[in-house]
């Protein structure tokens, strides 16, 4: 079991381009999450998703997009970068959204906008 | 909206000392509460998670409670080691998950 994992690892962007963040998990699990951690705020959930072809919005949704078009996958989109998107991302999965479901994180994606 | 917060935001012990890390949240209506630890440059690693419906979770060393009354919730360390050493988060979950920004432990050989 890889368990969650993201890609890429680290990235650098121009303000205005465009990318994608991959998620994968490999545990079948229903729900996947992206959140950014920013030193001093902690982390903070910018999209979520309870279930295939299924999102929802966090508490920091704006300038990102998501899709779920496959179980397993999660992605993250950004369609014009700012510098204010500069953080760490991450991705977390849990088997449901039961208040007995741990979230399970992957590594992190390090993305830093010029 | 739910706010959590971590005190001390910093700690540094000698090694074998028993520790407490504190957190707290201003909105009750909570499902679970976690405790999670995060090594730097490195993903959250899921220690304890304690219902709702629950007072406390043990796992070796650590032993977690939550008084969801009045909105706090302890990590208790016992025996501190080096390899303690790390960034402890808690996360309660309502209707969204929200995170404290954390306490990062230093245990001193």
């Amino acid at each position: 079991n890889a368990g969650v994992t993201q890609t890429p690892k680290f990235r650098v962007l121009k303000t205005g381009q465009s990318m994608t963040l991959l998620c994968a998990q490999d545990m079948n699990h229903e729900y996947m999450y992206w959140y950014r951690q920013d030193p001093g705020m902690g982390l903070r959930l910018i999209h979520y998703s309870v279930g295939e072809g299924t999102t929802a919005k966090g508490e920091v949704p704006d300038g990102y997009n998501v899709s779920r078009l496959k179980k397993q996958n999660f992605l993250l989109g950004l369609e014009s970068a700012a510098p204010s998107q500069t953080s760490v991302y991450f991705c977390a999965s849990s088997l449901s959204g039961r208040n007995t479901d741990t979230q399970y994180f992957g590594p992190g994606t390090r993305l830093t906008v010029l | 909206k739910q706010e959590v917060t971590q005190i001390p935001a910093a700690l540094s012990v000698p090694e074998g000392e028993n520790l407490v890390l504190n957190c707290s949240f201003t909105d009750s209506a909570i499902y679970n509460l976690q405790w999670f630890r995060q090594d730097p440059g490195k993903g959250l690693t899921s220690l304890l998670l304690i219902q709702s419906s629950q007072r406390e979770q043990t796992s070796g060393r650590l032993n977690a409670s939550l008084d969801k009354s009045s909105g706090r919730s302890t990590l208790y360390i016992a025996a501190s080691q080096p390899g303690d050493s790390a960034t402890y988060l808690c996360a309660v979950s309502g209707n969204q998950f929200y995170f404290g920004t954390g306490t990062s432990l230093t245990v001193i050989p």
